[in-house]
């Protein structure tokens, strides 16, 4: 079965700061992962994914992620958070194959707050 | 992308009643989900909701306890049946184009039950 842990529950930082989330999971085969956003009062939104290729992955508003395969990691980065980065973080994975590709497994989530 | 709206948005209801929420998709789409997250918790997968079949449960969900239907490529509903406190959460639909990829998120539907 996957899992995924994030380590860190909460992070407080100011504007301008850079920003890292880490994200491991585990699972035998290959994976596809995810980053979801979900900022104050809205839904949950896709910020990055990755499938193949290219591990460095870049996403929307200035996020990437880079994917360790033998680190089984994908971490979130920014180099400059902003206020309007306030928001909760949650990293996703989901098989490549089989029935259990249908599944999406979720991180613990990680609150960001960004002070101004 | 996708545009998924959920009805109700929020609800408060008594114990020992059914709720049922519907997710209406802009779309046709292949796969649909229904998640749920406890109050300060993350999601958790409770079905997949296949059409013309009975829905793919998760581990510690049952479909008395949990209904779904699926009559169409762009709807679904999901009823908690004989609600308890413990039932109170956030129960977010999903969509996806396709297996194994990227999926996307209604806007929740917040239950308290009392």
């Amino acid at each position: 079965a996957q899992s995924v842990s994030q380590h860190n529950h909460h992070v407080i930082l100011s504007e301008a700061a850079s920003l890292e989330l880490g994200c491991n999971y585990s699972y035998g085969g290959t994976v596809n992962l995810f980053w979801y956003v979900q900022y104050p009062g809205q839904h949950l939104q896709l910020l990055l994914k990755y499938f193949s290729g290219d591990p460095l992955v870049k996403g929307i508003k200035g996020f990437e992620a880079e994917f360790i395969k033998s680190k089984f990691s994908f971490n979130l980065r920014k180099p400059s958070v902003q206020w309007s980065d306030t928001a909760e973080y949650f990293c996703a994975v989901n098989a490549r194959e089989g029935a259990a590709g249908n599944k999406l497994t979720f991180g613990g989530g990680t609150r960001v707050l960004v002070k101004p | 992308s996708a545009v998924i709206s959920q009805k109700p948005s929020r609800d408060i209801c008594q114990r020992g009643t059914s709720l049922t929420i519907q997710c209406q998709v802009d779309s046709q789409v292949t796969m649909m989900f229904w998640y749920r997250q406890q109050p300060g918790q993350s999601l958790t997968l409770i079905a997949t909701a296949n059409q013309g079949s009975e829905a793919t449960y998760e581990s510690g969900f049952v479909i008395d306890k949990f209904p779904i239907s699926r009559p169409n490529l762009t709807f679904s509903t999901l009823t908690v049946s004989n609600m308890s406190p413990e039932d109170s959460s956030i129960y977010l639909c999903s969509v996806a184009r396709s297996s194994y990829n990227e999926q996307f998120f209604g806007p929740g539907t917040r239950l308290t039950v009392l």
